[in-house]
């Protein structure tokens, strides 16, 4: 089954800095690699996605990177906020299967 | 709030007793997902409907647990004679025809 690998667990980042959080996958048939973020107590909240058919995608401050051959995508935040405080988690999916296979999570904390 | 909804949102059992959680997805989505989170970890998943229909189940989901959406509309997840190891979060999804899932709240249980 799909594996999902994600770096770092922890992460600290000064206020107005970039985070970048890196996944790496081992299923080729995986085409669907969204990001959550899930602050303390909370929900995972959808933040982003990206389909294999596209290399990058932007929503603002947050951007996703894909690497197909390399089979691994990346999460990147700009301008760090303190609200950007959470823990992230990457995950993959397979087109056909239902079930996506989470990554461990990345602790960020933003440092003001 | 027209997101997906938990009830309970907390719910603490002795060892050996029976347990029900109750899911509503988002009004019109088709596909509804239970995963079980642990402290630190990502969502694993644990079962997937389509409309009525359960499609998927992970080897994660013992005999001790099962899952209904009759009608297609709200699932309840039971589990019977509770054990220690249990204790999680259990987060439902929801999503329509796409890919992008969204999950609600949680119940936490907690089996002493």
């Amino acid at each position: 089954g799909e594996n999902v690998e994600q770096h770092p667990s922890t992460l600290s980042v000064q206020e107005g800095d970039s985070a970048v959080i890196k996944c790496t996958y081992s299923d080729s048939a995986s085409n669907y690699f969204p990001w959550y973020k899930q602050e303390l107590g909370k929900r995972p909240q959808l933040i982003i996605d990206i389909r294999s058919n596209v290399g990058e995608k932007k929503d603002q401050r947050i951007a996703v990177t894909l690497n197909k051959t390399a089979k691994h995508f990346s999460l990147h935040i700009t301008e760090t906020q303190p609200e950007d405080s959470a823990v992230y988690f990457c995950a993959a999916k397979n087109f056909g299967n239902e079930k996506l296979t989470f990554g461990t999570g990345t602790r960020l904390t933003i440092i003001p | 709030d027209t997101g997906v909804s938990q009830d309970p949102r907390h719910k603490i059992t002795k060892r050996g007793q029976n347990v029900t959680f109750r899911c509503d997805p988002i009004s019109e989505h088709n596909r509804l997902y239970w995963y079980r989170q642990t402290l630190g970890q990502g969502p694993e998943f644990l079962t997937y409907f389509q409309n009525e229909a359960q499609l998927e189940k992970s080897r994660l989901l013992s005999d001790r647990f099962s899952a209904e959406r009759p009608k297609g509309s709200f699932s309840t997840l039971e589990i019977q004679r509770t054990e220690q190891g249990d204790s999680a979060m259990y987060l439902c999804a929801s999503s329509s025809r796409w890919d992008e899932q969204y999950f609600g709240p949680g119940t936490r249980l907690t089996v002493t």
